[in-house]
């Protein structure tokens, strides 16, 4: 199993562009979610899905859109690039309904906005 | 909403001694408690995790520990090495929720 793959691995945009960020899980997770982690801040939730179709806002949620049409993939949308985005960005996933399980990060995403 | 406290946010150990790193939850109703340690670079990995209906947990030099009624958990290396040094993230997940809420981290550093 790949795990959690994400693409690009880096990105620089200029402001006010838009771009996607892919995630994928090949481990039938029902469970994924996006991060982001800025210096002295941990990482803070953006969006999550608990399935195909299903998708829900997490602590820092404007700017950026989610849609989860598979189980596998789930990419976040950047809809116009702001310097404040300059970021670490994570997918993880976790296994399906019932308790929560491990989450399983990707290898992140290194966004510059300039 | 939800919200995590993690202290210290940096702590310096000489190697071979024992490291504590404290968090605080709000939301009583959390049932998941893991730790996850990120080397530089890279992504955060597991390193244990605790449920709320089990007061301790051992995985070898690593223990974690959960006071419900406090609504605090701690993270405990024992005989620290080099490797250990890394920045440490607690969680938590909250009851009938499937989020993690991230503590800010610990940067850990273990001096030879």
């Amino acid at each position: 199993n790949a795990g959690v793959t994400q693409t690009p691995k880096f990105q620089v945009l200029k402001t006010g562009q838009s771009m996607t960020l892919q995630c994928a899980q090949d481990m039938n997770h029902e469970y994924m979610s996006w991060y982001r982690q800025d210096p002295g801040m941990g990482l803070r939730l953006i969006h999550y899905s608990v399935g195909a179709g299903i998708t829900d806002q997490g602590e820092v949620p404007n700017g950026y859109n989610v849609s989860r049409s598979t189980t596998e993939d789930f990419p976040l949308r950047l809809l116009s690039a702001a310097p404040s985005q300059t970021s670490v960005y994570f997918c993880a996933s976790s296994s399906d309904r019932g308790a929560p399980y491990e989450q399983y990060f990707g290898p992140g995403t290194r966004l510059t906005v300039t | 909403g939800e919200n995590v406290e993690q202290h210290p946010s940096t702590l310096s150990v000489q190697e071979g001694d024992s490291a504590v790193i404290k968090c605080t939850y709000s939301d009583s109703a959390s049932n998941y408690f893991p730790w996850y340690k990120q080397e530089l670079g890279k992504r955060p990995q597991l390193i244990i995790d605790i449920r709320s209906n089990v007061g301790e947990k051992k995985d070898q030099r690593i223990a974690v520990t959960l006071n419900k009624t406090a609504k605090h958990f701690s993270l405990h290396i024992t005989e620290t090495q080099p490797e250990d040094s890394a920045v440490y993230f607690c969680a938590a997940t909250p009851s009938g929720t499937y989020k993690y809420i991230f503590g800010t981290g610990t940067r850990l550093k273990v001096l030879a």
